[in-house]
């Protein structure tokens, strides 16, 4: 059985860092690419970031680059997101998951995440 | 970025109705238009991919159409347990983007 669990959530400062990890099993998750998508309060999806199987491609939305980065460990079967000078609109449920993003002679192409953990609230404020 | 616009933003409808939910994307993303759908406090939930394609395990009932622009999710007869939050997601380029969100409301 696939599962997604998140950690690392909880309440921190503006400007404050946290690390948010999702340990996988049930799959081989140096197989797929992995995705971090947010939800604020009340508020619809946001994509985050994602990363390739190897971790050599990495993509953020702009409102997270250069103060997020996204890792993984494959001999951990880990998820990593370290999110750095929080703001107040970080705030926000993120689920990590599976990717269903693939290459073909004809580019690159996406079948959907698939499985999600049941997420974890990062809270910030002062 | 890529600007996905569904419609309604709401809706209210009846077990047994028929449902359709349309997304539009500010440019064409040929058929890379995912599906999913969200109940309270849960994660959300895959339904369709490549804008047609059922996931393994959800019920018939639900279907996408449409290519480029303009996407269409259709249930065809809405079952108690359908109603939820529905999102589409372009996957053509990044970042990937979401639309808003449509609520599916029983009347």
């Amino acid at each position: 059985e696939v599962q997604l669990v998140e950690s690392g959530g909880g309440l921190v400062q503006p400007g404050g860092s946290l690390r948010l990890s999702c340990a996988a099993s049930g799959f081989i998750f140096s197989s797929y690419w992995m995705t971090w998508v947010r939800q604020a309060p009340g508020k619809g999806l946001e994509w985050v970031a994602n990363i390739k199987q190897a971790g050599g491609e990495k993509y953020y939305v702009d409102s997270v680059k250069g103060r997020f980065t996204i890792s993984r460990d494959n001999a951990k079967n880990s998820l990593y997101l370290q999110m750095n000078s929080l703001r107040a609109d970080d705030t926000a449920v993120y689920y990590c998951a599976r990717d269903r993003k693939y290459y073909d002679r004809s580019g690159s192409h996406q079948d959907g995440l698939d499985y999600w953990g049941q997420g974890t609230l990062v809270t910030v404020s002062s | 970025d890529i600007q996905m616009t569904q419609s309604p933003s709401s809706v209210s409808a009846s077990v047994g109705d028929r449902v359709t939910i349309t997304c539009r994307a500010s440019q064409g993303i040929n058929s890379w238009l995912t599906w999913y759908q969200q109940k309270p406090g849960k994660a959300p939930k895959l339904l369709i991919y490549t804008a047609s394609s059922l996931q393994s395990g959800v019920p018939s009932r639900f279907s996408g159409s449409g290519s480029g622009t303009v996407f269409t999710l259709t249930i065809s007869s809405l079952q108690p347990e359908d109603f939820a939050t529905y999102y589409c997601q372009q996957a053509d380029s990044f970042p990937y983007t979401f639309g808003q969100g449509t609520k599916l409301e029983i009347k």
